[in-house]
């Protein structure tokens, strides 16, 4: 199976800084990554798709990049609603052989 | 908008079987993959099931493999999980989500509902 590490597993951050989670494949997925936004007692939520590409509704403060092996989400301006555990998850060869990150808790400096 | 809701989630006994819901509205059914994804504290967010949306491919975790199955009901808008002989290790909050595309490797899955929690316990 595909291991998907990321890091930080936790960080503290302050209203309007900008925030940076990196994910990595053990092996090249291409651009088959998506990232989720999960709040407590709340299913995850798709934010982005394809690596880079934004889910209708999400705000454009949200933003991802990479391919192969080394992936980023970027929160540009840390707003309230946006404290949450963030995943990311692969879809790379069949379902349901895609795993998810262990997450990135974001928490209130 | 769309709605998800999970539920049939109880305590059951090791060995117990149990069947899940996921009622939908808000989006064509039978147009879209569906799946099943559970979240336990000890190994985090895991893919159990996957099905097209005409119920036809269906694939399988490793864990779950000839112990669980998915099906749909396109006429009454329902996916639903049958969990026969349970482990602790199943024990996890149970989720469904909706596939962006019929076929269920080209899509990509988002949830909606609030889960049911599943305990195995003796």
């Amino acid at each position: 199976d595909i291991q998907m590490t990321q890091s930080p597993s936790s960080l503290s951050a302050s209203l309007g800084d900008r925030l940076i989670i990196s994910c990595r494949a053990s092996q090249s997925i291409s651009t088959y990554l998506n990232w989720y936004q999960q709040k407590p007692g709340k299913a995850p939520k798709l934010l982005i798709y394809g690596a880079t590409t934004l889910q209708s509704g999400v705000p454009s403060r949200f933003s991802g990049s990479g391919s192969g092996t080394d992936f980023t989400l970027t929160i540009s301006s840390l707003q309230p609603e946006d404290f949450a555990t963030y995943y990311c998850q692969h879809n790379y060869q069949t379902p349901p052989m895609w795993t998810f990150g262990q997450g990135t808790k974001v928490e209130v400096k | 908008e769309v709605h998800l809701l999970e539920s049939g989630g109880r305590l059951v006994r090791p060995g117990g079987s149990l069947r899940l819901s996921c009622a939908t509205s808000g989006f064509s059914f039978s147009n879209y993959a569906m799946s099943w994804v559970r979240q336990s504290p000890g190994k985090g967010l895991e893919w159990v099931s996957v099905i097209s949306g005409s119920g036809i491919v269906t694939y399988y975790g490793d864990s779950v493999q000839g112990r669980f199955t998915i099906s749909r009901d396109n006429s009454k808008n329902t996916l639903s999980l049958q969990m026969n002989s349970l482990r602790g290790e199943d024990t996890a909050v149970y989720y469904c989500a909706k596939g962006s595309a019929f076929s269920a490797v080209a899509a990509i899955y988002d949830f909606g509902g609030q889960g049911t929690l599943v305990t195995v316990s003796s």
